[in-house]
């Protein structure tokens, strides 16, 4: 069974400029989450989505940052304009379930430096 | 405001001895809670969990023991193997808190 997949890997920009994650989840899960984890801490939940369906966007900067799963399969991750702490590495997970009992699948994360 | 501590940064042990690693949780209304386990350039892998109505869950050689009274979690490795080092997690979820997580520990198993 695929895993999450997630894309780029790195990424490099300059403060003020946009950049876009793509998170592809296990195929079946309904349920998609990205995480923002900064150096030395653990991941913080920014979304989660179930099917198509915002569930919780409360710790999400929605001044700069959006998210959207449209089809309720794969999703995207933006930020426009990026700051300086935005530096960090953006995890996308997928559950089988809406249980916060369901075990969460991580993919590989994209690595965000902001210059 | 941090939910869930993990006041170890780093735990150093040798090969065969026990590992255990710390965690400690403020939210009363967490109900259940999880270990993961993250490689250098992976996302994190779900190791073992607890559910509040129990003080112990046993995976092979993970155990989890939970402190309810003093909110307060450990994970114990038994033996520890080289191929254990790496960062763990404590994370803890509960009514309609999602998933929180400690800083990690990073475990090294010196051979």
């Amino acid at each position: 069974e695929a895993g999450v997949a997630q894309s780029p890997r790195y990424k490099i920009i300059e403060k003020r400029q946009s950049v876009a994650f793509w998170c592809n989840p296990i195929s079946g899960h309904a349920t998609l989450y990205w995480y923002q984890q900064i150096l030395g801490q653990g991941p913080k939940l920014l979304i989660q989505f179930q099917n198509n369906g915002v569930v919780d966007d409360s710790q999400l900067p929605k001044d700069r940052f959006s998210a959207e799963r449209l089809k309720g399969v794969d999703s995207t991750l933006k930020i426009q304009p990026a700051k300086l702490e935005d530096s960090a590495v953006y995890l996308c997970a997928s559950s089988i379930g809406t249980s916060l009992y369901n075990e969460q699948f991580f993919g590989p994360g994209t690595r965000l430096t902001v210059l | 405001d941090q939910q869930v501590k993990q006041n170890s940064p780093s735990l150093s042990v040798q090969e065969g001895r026990i590992s255990i690693l710390n965690c400690d949780y403020t939210n009363s209304m967490f109900d259940y809670f999880l270990w993961y386990k993250k490689y250098p350039a992976e996302g994190p892998t779900f190791l073992i969990s607890i559910s509040s109505i129990k003080d112990k869950n046993e995976d092979g050689r993970f155990t989890v023991f939970l402190n309810k009274s003093a909110k307060h979690l450990s994970l114990h490795i038994v033996p520890s193997q080289p191929g254990d080092s790496a960062v763990y997690f404590c994370a803890a979820s509960g009514g309609n808190t999602p998933l929180v997580f400690g800083k990690g520990t990073r475990l090294s198993v010196i051979a």
